[in-house]
């Protein structure tokens, strides 16, 4: 089963609407921590956050926001009044206590039109 | 720039070439890691080094061979590639192996023909 699981594989949305992406994951860990990552065409993951598991308030950064939700296993990300260097593939991903890897999901490749 | 150098950016490759691809890391950190993407795949982790100690192989193929002189620097040295091993091959760095973010490099975008 797939520990992480982002739904959404193509978003397309016009300059300065807002937009969500979705992030589900999943753990049998009480421990963990869960990022997303941002991948412009120049094909770099840039790290845009990380929250761990005992750190349920929201964060905001900028036009970036993140919701974190226990009792849904999700946490989501939301950018505001997007932009087109927004457009780029995000990724989520989870950590566990036990173990030493990355859980990615999928990824989301979204589209912010001019 | 992310302190995650990877080289060569691009590389084409026949099935019977031997080349390597090289990481270097500027950050102090302790734990490398090779991952390969794919189209419309996850991420797939292949080889995890902490201190220069591989920690983890993921069941990769034997034409990938990696090799971590020092905690700066990382090699994935390949032979008699297959082309559905055509992908982009990221490597990141972490400052421990739980529970820091990685950071990662631009990646090499391998091409088998």
């Amino acid at each position: 089963a797939q520990k992480v699981t982002q739904a959404q594989t193509e978003i397309s949305v016009v300059e300065k609407e807002d937009v969500t992406l979705d992030c589900v994951y999943e753990t049998r860990d009480t421990t963990y921590y869960l990022f997303w990552y941002k991948q412009p065409p120049s094909g770099e993951l840039v790290f845009l956050i990380r929250r761990n598991s005992f750190d349920e308030q929201n964060e905001i950064s900028g036009r970036y926001s993140w919701n974190f939700q226990k009792s849904t296993s999700s946490f989501n990300f939301t950018i505001t009044a997007s932009q087109v260097v927004d457009s780029a593939v995000y990724f989520c991903a989870l950590s566990e206590a036990t173990g030493n890897q990355f859980y990615f999901g999928t990824g989301t490749s979204l589209t912010v039109i001019p | 720039e992310t302190g995650v150098t990877q080289t060569p950016r691009h590389l084409v490759m026949g099935m019977t070439n031997k080349k390597s691809l090289k990481c270097e890391q500027h950050l102090g950190h302790n734990a490398m890691y090779w991952y390969k993407q794919s189209a419309k795949k996850p991420l797939e982790l292949m080889f995890v080094y902490n201190f220069k100690e591989q920690t983890e192989n993921n069941s990769v193929p034997s034409r990938f061979s990696p090799e971590c002189p020092n905690s700066s620097h990382l090699f994935l040295h390949l032979h008699t590639l297959q082309p559905e091993d055509s992908a982009l091959y990221l490597c990141a760095s972490s400052q421990d192996l739980k529970l820091r973010e990685a950071f990662f490099g631009q990646g090499t975008r391998l091409t088998v023909v």
